[in-house]
C-alpha cells in the first residue's frame, strides 16, 4: 500500500554543516516527490521537488535525490543555518487524481 | 500575489458541536484539499476539491465534509465534535493541470481545540 516513512524524528546538526534528511517510501508507482518545511504555527512550506523522471534535483542551497532502485528520497541542506530548524516532511503522490501522501515529519534542530 | 487564506486562525468548541473551516486558494488555482494535522503528527488527508466535485477522500468518518463554491473557495465541516478532532487543519491549493499533479501551496491553518 502506499506509505511514506522518515528514518529519523530528528536531527541535530552544528550551525554551517551538511544536513540530510531521508525518507523511504514504499510505492514503486509513485512519479512525484516534494519536500515541504514547517515552522512552528504555520503552514508547510515548499522546498523543493522531483519527479520520478529524474534523480537529482537542486536548488538554492538544497538538493533532493531519488533513488528509484530502493525508493528513497532524501534532501541535502548546505551550510545549514538557525533558519533552517523546523519539521521537515517528505510528500509523494502518483498519477492524477492522486492524492499528495506526507510522511510523519522529521525535526531538524540547528545548533549554533 | 496573496496566498491561501484561512478562516479562522484558532477555534475552540465542545464535543458534540459543529464547526466550518473556510479557504480561499491562491487566484487561478482550481483544486482545493483539506489535510488534518495533529499535534506532533504527521498531515492526514482529508478532501480533494477541483471545480466543484470532489476528486478524493481520506479515510475519515462521514461527518467530515466539505464543499467548493463556483469562486473555488471552499469549506470544511465537522459536525459531532470529538476530542480527537482537536487538530491544526490545513488547507492547500493548486493549480489543476489535468494529467500531472503539482506541487501544494499550504494556508497556516486552522487550529481547533474541542473540549
Amino acid at each position: 500500500g502506499e506509505s511514506v516513512g522518515l528514518h529519523l524524528p530528528t536531527l541535530s546538526v552544528q550551525e554551517g554543516d551538511n544536513s540530510i534528511i531521508n525518507c523511504a517510501y514504499s510505492n514503486s508507482a509513485s512519479d512525484y516527490f516534494i519536500w515541504y518545511k514547517q515552522e512552528s504555527g504555520k503552514g508547510p512550506q515548499f522546498i523543493i521537488d522531483i519527479r520520478s523522471n529524474m534523480d537529482k534535483r537542486q536548488g538554492q542551497r538544497v538538493t533532493v535525490l531519488l533513488n528509484k532502485t530502493v525508493k528513497h528520497l532524501s534532501l541535502q541542506i548546505a551550510a545549514t543555518q538557525p533558519g533552517d530548524s523546523a519539521v521537515y516532511f517528505c510528500a509523494e503522490t502518483y498519477g492524477a487524481n492522486s492524492k499528495l501522501t506526507f510522511g510523519k515529519g522529521i525535526t531538524l534542530s540547528v545548533r549554533p | 500575489e496573496a496566498g491561501v487564506t484561512q478562516s479562522p486562525t484558532h477555534l475552540i468548541k465542545t464535543r458534540g458541536q459543529q464547526v466550518t473551516l473556510r479557504c480561499s486558494p491562491i487566484s487561478g488555482h482550481t483544486s482545493v484539499y483539506w489535510y488534518q494535522q495533529a499535534l506532533g503528527l504527521g498531515l492526514q488527508f482529508l478532501l480533494w476539491y477541483d471545480e466543484g466535485e470532489e476528486r478524493n477522500r481520506g479515510n475519515f468518518p462521514p461527518r467530515f465534509s466539505g464543499r467548493q463554491f463556483p469562486n473555488y473557495s471552499s469549506e470544511l465541516n465537522v459536525n459531532a465534535l470529538e476530542l480527537e478532532d482537536s487538530a491544526l487543519y490545513l488547507c492547500a491549493s493548486s493549480p489543476w493541470v489535468g494529467s500531472t499533479n503539482e506541487k501544494l501551496f499550504f494556508g497556516s491553518g486552522t487550529q481547533l481545540s474541542v473540549l
